[in-house]
């Protein structure tokens, strides 16, 4: 089936640094969504990408769906503590006649103040 | 409105016990999941339901039980609890048009002894 593929695994930066993580499949996707879960939460959605090359921004958080529609980037900018968490992307995919949408195994940020 | 909410929030079973894992959404959505999510591996899909009175396994079904008698509510039914079903399981719905934006429950933690 699909997969999508995140890296990095973790990050641990300082704040106030940019941060800089990807999603990446082997098929295309026609929608990418980016999710951030906080500790002992669910995940919330971030920011949705419906076109290739579409660039959104939700305050300081930018996402880009690539122009080839296997990929995706999600950057954060001045990162601050609130920050850390999980971030997810997904992406719908067909599997036996019904959408579901596939998950990547999500990014970790760790903030340091 | 609450959007998706999950109980319980904790809890502890014995081997070979049995569960109702409760999720209710009060968006008016067709769509709902269950999701277990366990360290470093993502969210995997358990069951969905495209409707009330429609369910359909996912990617890791075994183990678990659904019914869907309402639109409100989605329960996730574990007969005889293993130590392999330790996760945190998440509950989610969608509209049915579109590109089936999920939105999350805030999760139950279950352990297995």
């Amino acid at each position: 089936g699909q997969q999508l593929n995140q890296s990095p695994q973790s990050m641990f930066i300082q704040e106030g640094e940019d941060v800089s993580m990807n999603c990446t499949s082997s098929s295309i996707f026609n929608t990418w969504l980016w999710y951030k879960q906080d500790p002992g939460e669910g995940p919330v959605l971030l920011i949705a990408l419906y076109k290739a090359g579409e660039l959104t921004s939700n305050g300081r958080l930018t996402a880009q769906f690539g122009i080839t529609r296997k990929d995706s980037f999600l950057n954060i900018s001045a990162s601050i503590p609130s920050d850390v968490g999980i971030y997810f992307c997904a992406g719908p995919a067909t599997q036996g006649g019904s959408e579901k949408l596939v998950f990547g195994k999500g990014t970790k940020l760790t903030v340091n103040p | 409105n609450a959007g998706v909410t999950q109980t319980p929030k904790f809890r502890i079973l014995k081997i070979g016990q049995s569960m109702t894992l409760q999720c209710t959404q009060d968006m008016n959505h067709n769509y709902m999941y269950w999701y277990r999510q366990d360290p470093g591996m993502g969210l995997k899909l358990i069951y969905y339901s495209v409707g009330a009175g429609i369910t359909d396994k996912g990617e890791v079904p075994n183990g678990y039980n659904v019914s869907r008698s309402t639109t409100e509510d989605f329960p996730l039914r574990l007969e005889l609890a293993a130590p392999s079903q330790t996760s945190v399981y998440f509950c989610a719905s969608s509209y049915s048009n579109g590109p089936r934006t999920q939105y999350f429950g805030p999760g139950t933690r279950l352990l297995v002894l």
